[in-house]
């Protein structure tokens, strides 16, 4: 069974700066998707960032970057020159391929960004 | 284009009754899947249909039941109601084309409480 770990239940940072939030996961797979998605206070999940675990090269969406680590089983998400609107639950989560498009999710980080 | 949406979006329903909750994904996605997500914690894995088959069950009891329709809607029935059922009910349509598996896209929620 797939596992993901999000060991920060809530964070903060200050407008512009730069946090990083952390994820670890638990397969035997080699194939396999990573997915940081936010939820903000009205609900809907909406992507941020996705890496397949056969790149080396880590995922950048414009202020969103991640550190794929897959000996490891690391994911960390990182965002830069962060925003009042990135307050939001984030969720790590995992996907096999080929496997109806079960996703695992994480726990969640609470991310509260200050003025 | 309207994005997933999901019916009701609030419900109060009382221990021992049953629940349908409705969803409608974006227009030519022929994938739905269902998820739990309870006060706290990420999402869970419930159902996956596709095409008006189950492709798809996680770790849930016999009394979750759901279906889709020729127009790939999809409706999630639990029957006999317990408080634990009390949580944020998710519904995610998808391509399912095995390119674009992934590109998973999440309605509002319908938030059932049990009393």
């Amino acid at each position: 069974a797939q596992t993901v770990t999000q060991s920060q239940p809530e964070m903060s940072v200050q407008e512009a700066e730069t946090v990083t939030l952390s994820c670890t996961y638990d397969t035997s797979e080699s194939n396999y998707y990573l997915f940081w998605y936010k939820q903000p206070p009205s609900r809907q999940m909406i992507l941020v960032i996705r890496q397949e675990a056969y790149k080396q090269q880590n995922a950048t969406e414009n202020r969103f970057s991640v550190n794929f680590q897959k000996a490891a089983k690391s994911f960390s998400l990182k965002i830069s020159d962060s925003q009042l609107g990135d307050t939001a639950m984030y969720f790590c989560a995992f996907m096999k391929p080929y496997t109806g498009n079960q996703f695992y999710f994480g726990t969640g980080t609470s991310l509260t960004v200050i003025p | 284009d309207a994005g997933v949406t999901q019916s009701p979006t609030h419900l109060i329903k009382t221990r021992g009754q049953h629940v349908t909750l409705r969803c409608s994904p974006i227009s030519g996605h022929k994938s739905v899947s269902w998820y739990q997500q309870v006060l706290g914690q990420g999402p869970q894995f419930i159902f996956q249909y596709y095409e008006k088959e189950e492709r798809g069950r996680g770790n849930f009891p016999d009394r979750f039941s759901a279906r889709q329709f020729p127009n790939y809607s999809s409706e999630l029935n639990v029957n006999a109601l317990l408080l634990g059922d009390s949580a944020l009910y998710l519904c995610a349509s998808s391509i399912d084309n095995r390119d674009r598996e992934y590109e998973q896209y999440f309605g509002p929620g319908t938030r059932l409480t049990v009393t």
